[in-house]
């Protein structure tokens, strides 16, 4: 298994776009996080989903959305870009069933620069 | 409000030296604590946890309720822990089992 992956590594966009992310869990992995790294912070928590249904979410506008597929792969889309949101989006997968659920396992992220 | 905080953006020290990364925690109910690494070039993943009370490359995390505290040690540093440390929080109750909150990170540097 190649572990979590995430398409695409790198993106510039400009103010006012639209943005999506993708990310594929560990197989056998029903659980996806997302996560907003600013340079220089940790990473802050966007989005958890489970078993395709959202069990959590962090303190991001509407603007950020996201959603699981039935194979576990999930989207993140981020609407009217604004210079703070560059960063690096981290995606995660977790085994096991919520809320039980400990080690996360990252992917590479993917580095968003909004110009 | 929730928060973990690290105190110390970089620590540097020499080889075969005692290591600790400092981490606080603010949070009211009983928490799970972990701390994640980074090396170069590679992806975030997790160290230890503080319910596993196991020792992991030597590093070992003990939970000081009484200071709200989660610091990592390790009594002889090798070059090969020079990475980014996160200490990461992970609140109790079921609807915010998934918000885990993360500090800003240490940079440790093993000098040789």
């Amino acid at each position: 298994d190649a572990g979590v992956t995430q398409s695409p590594t790198h993106l510039i966009k400009t103010r006012g776009q639209h943005v999506t992310l993708r990310c594929s869990p560990i197989s056998g992995h029903k659980s996806v996080s997302w996560y907003q790294q600013v340079l220089g912070q940790g990473p802050q928590f966007i989005f958890q989903y489970y078993e395709k249904e959202e069990r959590g979410r962090g303190n991001f506008p509407d603007r950020f959305s996201a959603r699981q597929f039935p194979n576990y792969s999930s989207e993140l889309n981020v609407n009217a870009l604004l210079l703070g949101d560059s960063a690096l989006y981290l995606c995660a997968s977790t085994d096991g069933d919520f809320p039980y659920q400990e080690t996360q396992y990252f992917g590479p992220g993917t580095r968003l620069l909004v110009l | 409000a929730q928060r973990v905080t690290q105190p110390e953006k970089l620590l540097s020290v020499f080889k075969g030296a005692p290591v600790e990364l400092k981490c606080n925690y603010s949070y009211s109910g009983s928490p799970e604590l972990f701390w994640y690494v980074q090396y170069s070039r590679q992806r975030l993943q997790l160290l230890l946890r503080h319910i596993s009370r196991e020792s992991i490359k030597g590093f070992t995390a003990d939970l000081n309720k009484g200071e709200t505290s989660f610091h990592l040690k390790k009594p002889f540093a090798q070059e090969e822990d020079s990475a980014m440390y996160y200490c990461a929080l992970k609140p109790s109750g079921y609807s915010s089992a998934s918000k885990i909150i993360f500090g800003s990170g240490t940079r440790l540097s093993i000098r040789p």
